[in-house]
């Protein structure tokens, strides 16, 4: 079956834009994570949901990052006034079940985003 | 919150040799230790992984074993191939803090021919 998809695959901005980056997970999953990830680097928890939920944003850096899932499928990644530091790659990831189990979470292809 | 280190942070090995990769994490209440496996450009994808009420687990060349007490758990490589070469992530989460998982900080498996 399809696997978890982003888009766009890759986005140059200049800074001062805002952006929005998009998550499609697996059909079925309850929860899904977005995740930031430096070259080199382990992916960085930023937030996450259960169902349409936001169960926890503690990982986004300040007040310019943001994320909705409103119908409990597709997610947005919201940067707002972007700066050259946002350049990374994002990642979504989702797994079946919901708060208070252990699944595996999937990950996607990931956004890359260059701020100019 | 949550901080898992990794080592080695390289590994280059010939192919048929073992590998193995260790990792140690802080917070006592983390349960699931999942392995991923991160080839050049490509997404993150889970190898193995474990839970905190098993010390052990094994699927053919790959095992992970855990050590809840020390607080440290390792990737075990059997007989490398090429195909193993990648990087490989381990991370951390516990089940009350939503999974949300915490990673090491990579360590690069080169398998030599």
């Amino acid at each position: 079956g399809a696997g978890v998809s982003q888009s766009p695959r890759y986005k140059v901005t200049k800074r001062g834009q805002d952006v929005a980056l998009r998550c499609d997970p697996i059909s079925g999953h309850v929860s899904l994570y977005w995740y930031r990830q430096a070259l080199g680097q382990g992916p960085e928890f930023l937030t996450y949901f259960n169902y349409e939920a936001q169960q926890d944003k503690s990982g986004l850096p300040n007040d310019r990052f943001s994320a909705e899932r409103p119908e409990g499928s597709i997610s947005t990644l919201t940067i707002q006034r972007t700066e050259q530091r946002d350049s990374a790659m994002y990642r979504c990831a989702s797994s079946l079940s919901g708060a208070g189990s252990t699944d595996t979470q999937y990950f996607g292809p990931g956004t890359r985003l260059t701020v100019l | 919150g949550e901080n898992v280190e990794q080592h080695p942070s390289t590994l280059s090995v010939q192919e048929g040799d073992s590998a193995v990769i260790k990792c140690t994490y802080s917070d006592s209440a983390s349960n699931y230790f999942p392995w991923y496996k991160q080839e050049l450009g490509k997404r993150p994808q889970l190898i193995i992984d474990i839970r905190s009420n098993v010390g052990e687990k094994k699927d053919q060349r790959i095992a992970v074993t855990l050590n809840k007490t020390a607080k440290h758990f390792s990737l075990h490589i059997t007989e490398t191939q090429p195909e193993d070469s990648a990087v490989y992530f381990c991370a951390a989460s516990t089940t009350g803090g939503g999974n949300k998982l915490t990673f090491g900080t990579g360590t690069q498996l080169k398998v030599e021919l």
